[in-house]
């Protein structure tokens, strides 16, 4: 099974704070993404990636940046965090699309910025 | 414009019962893939199905069913026979062969009575 792990469950940062979001699939999947969940919005894509050092903003990047130096890990960035930033982040990972290559998320994690 | 819309915030039915919950969708692609997840309250996102754009026949998972109209963009989820574990929220996405990404829907709240 794949697995998509990421590294905090909860979190609480101060405002200002530079908060570090990590995840690492394990199935060498090309594709990497990252997804905020507020209630009544879905999911909104803030950035994927489909290779190492590459990236591609999203919906929202506006506060946020990413990092994908190894293949298996993506991690997303918040270099000051701002109260309207907390909320459930997601990372996924993905083969390229091709038939049914499902995305496969992490557990999610659930930050709040004070 | 929206990619993927879900126009039933919330959904009840009565256990044993069967369900709809509805998703369109826009693309100019001919090429997309269709996908449901489910998100119960442990937060975790849980692949259920997939429909291909080319796909003729719809899609069945055990006691899941996708009705795919194309010519509609509609790619509604059929439960069948609800149990209480099926209480949840209910995600359509859409995957275009262009851009590689994954699209989001706002989301059904489902809750199954006993």
């Amino acid at each position: 099974d794949v697995k998509v792990t990421q590294s905090s469950r909860y979190l609480v940062k101060r405002t200002g704070e530079k908060v570090f979001l990590e995840c690492v699939q394990d199935m060498d999947h090309e594709n990497m993404f990252w997804y905020r969940q507020d209630p009544g919005l879905g999911l909104r894509l803030i950035y994927f990636s489909y290779d190492v050092k590459m990236k591609e903003k999203g919906d929202i990047p506006e506060g946020y940046s990413v990092s994908r130096e190894k293949k298996e890990r993506f991690s997303l960035i918040l270099e000051s965090a701002s109260t309207n930033q907390t909320s459930m982040y997601l990372c996924a990972s993905s083969l390229e699309f091709s038939g049914a290559n499902v995305l496969t998320f992490g557990a999610g994690s659930r930050l709040t910025v004070l | 414009a929206q990619k993927i819309t879900q126009t039933q915030p919330g959904m009840f039915v009565q256990e044993k019962e069967a369900v709809t919950l509805d998703c369109t969708y826009d693309t100019s692609d001919q090429s997309y893939g269709l996908f449901w997840y489910k998100q119960p309250s442990s937060g975790e996102m849980i692949f259920l199905i997939y429909q291909g754009s080319y796909d003729e026949q719809n899609a069945t998972e055990g006691r899941y069913s996708l009705n795919f109209q194309k010519a509609r963009k509609s790619a509604n989820l059929v439960i069948s026979a609800s149990q209480l574990g099926d209480s949840a929220m209910y995600f359509c996405a859409m995957r275009e062969v262009t851009g590689n990404q994954f699209y989001f829907g706002t989301g059904t709240s489902l809750t199954v009575i006993p």
